[in-house]
């Protein structure tokens, strides 16, 4: 089966600069999670939707990222604008229904913000 | 709180030398546990599922209610066992959330 899709792949942006990412999700899987990853720590959760709705945003910072998943596949991370402290590998992953799933990871995108 | 505490950041051991990757959790209630593995150059990827009950590549996982714990566990470790690994923990009480730990870098000495 065709995996998570990511993409870019890598970005290097300046601090107040904005940036966007894209993913793509395994086809019928209802929820996508945006993940934050600092060099050295685990995997945060930014976001998830379920389909195309929301069902946890509460560490998000709202201030500067946006996401939105529309139709309830594809899903785009905005960061706008960008910090230093920002720079982190966004992963994007994807579950048929949620919690007990197995999660499948895209590639990643690897940010640096300068 | 939901947690997810893993010791070691860094493990090495020989090639055919038993490995334990630890992991500790807090929950109130049933948690699901999951480990996850990446080797080098790839993605992120499911390793098992203590539902599952299953061994993948010669890796076992027993949760441990009492002790709060769900260590990695394999007899005999191989070179291509090198890579990071995730202990992570998900339920109904998380929001459906999947909490993560910091991860263990396994090396495995030739």
């Amino acid at each position: 089966e065709a995996g998570v899709a990511q993409s870019p792949r890598y970005k290097i942006i300046e601090k107040r600069q904005s940036v966007a990412f894209w993913c793509n999700p395994i086809s019928g899987h209802a929820t996508l999670y945006w993940y934050q990853q600092i060099l050295g720590q685990g995997p945060k959760l930014l976001i998830q939707f379920q389909n195309n709705g929301v069902v946890d945003d509460s560490q998000l910072p709202k201030d500067r990222f946006s996401a939105e998943r529309l139709k309830g596949v594809d899903s785009t991370l905005k960061i706008q604008p960008a910090k230093l402290e920002d720079s982190a590998v966004y992963l994007c992953a994807s579950s048929l229904t949620g919690w007990n799933e197995k999660l499948f990871f895209g590639s990643g995108t690897q940010l640096s913000v300068l | 709180a939901q947690r997810v505490t893993q010791p070691e950041k860094l493990l090495s051991v020989f090639k055919g030398a038993p490995v334990e990757l630890k992991c500790n959790y807090s929950y109130s209630g049933s948690p699901e546990l999951f480990w996850y593995v990446q080797y080098s150059r790839q993605r992120l990827q499911l390793l098992l599922r203590h539902i599952s009950r299953e061994s993948i590549k010669g890796f076992t996982a027993d949760l441990n209610k009492g002790e709060t714990s769900f260590h990695l566990k394999k007899p005999f470790a191989q070179e291509e066992d090198s890579a990071m690994y995730y202990c992570a923990l998900s339920g109904p009480n998380t929001g459906n959330q999947f909490y993560f730990g910091t991860g263990t870098s396994l090396t495995v000495i030739p």
